[in-house]
């Protein structure tokens, strides 16, 4: 596609429950990053991705996140047992491999009550 | 640590006067920074890059400093328009490697007519 693109746009849930949000990356970008940024805050980065390579998890803030990456398309970041803290807005960006620069999609704002 | 600050309290200016806003970073020697544009609702667009060999660098009305002494950046918009009003905020690589970036927190910016 044209940019990158994450689903759904907004996701409100009750404490307690799972949720699973979509990243589709740029066709071609072989690194994808998560970020998580509360309101009136910068970006805090929770995971990445490189190619096959393991993924950099050292910014997951507990085990309840956890994210998925099948070669170089689409990415799945699951929350477990959503708590209200959690609630922001997770910001999805892809990189290709030769440039510095990253693209973002739109974010998933979610809301957990 | 690394640490990047930029001002927290929103910058407002009037139509036509020259924006600058401020990114120091702490703790480290990066080999770039970049700084991206974020407008309500929206994932940051990356607006430019400067590398640490650069002391300036220009786009259109943009013009961003680069002072690896002061450990500093700045980034200016000239003939500032209220278009121009959103968050800026300043990145840098991460000094594990690969392209792994730190966002500052950002600015919030205001062009009044």
């Amino acid at each position: 596609g044209a940019g990158v693109s994450q689903s759904p746009s907004n996701k409100v849930t009750e404490k307690g429950k799972d949720v699973e949000l979509r990243c589709d990356p740029i066709s071609g970008h072989t690194a994808l990053y998560w970020y998580r940024q509360r309101l009136g805050q910068g970006l805090e980065f929770l995971i990445y991705f490189q190619g096959n390579s393991a993924p950099d998890k050292s910014g997951l803030p507990s085990d309840r996140f956890s994210a998925e990456r099948t070669g170089e398309s689409v990415s799945t970041l699951t929350i477990q047992r959503t708590q209200q803290e959690d609630s922001a807005v997770y910001l999805c960006a892809s990189i290709w491999r030769a440039t510095d620069t990253q693209y973002f999609g739109p974010g998933t704002r979610l809301t957990v009550l | 640590s690394q640490k990047i600050e930029q001002n927290s309290e929103a910058l407002n200016i009037q139509e036509g006067k020259t924006a600058t806003l401020t990114c120091n970073y702490t703790n480290y020697s990066p080999a770039y920074l970049q700084w991206y544009r974020q407008d309500p609702g929206r994932g940051p667009v990356f607006l430019l890059l400067i590398r640490e060999n650069e002391k300036e660098k220009r786009k259109e009305r943009l013009k961003v400093t680069f002072d690896t002494t002061l450990k500093q950046s700045l980034f200016h918009i000239t003939a500032s328009q209220p278009a121009d009003s959103a968050t800026y905020l300043c990145a840098l690589p991460f000094s594990g490697g690969y392209n792994k970036l730190i966002f500052g927190a950002g600015t919030r910016l205001a062009v009044h007519p």
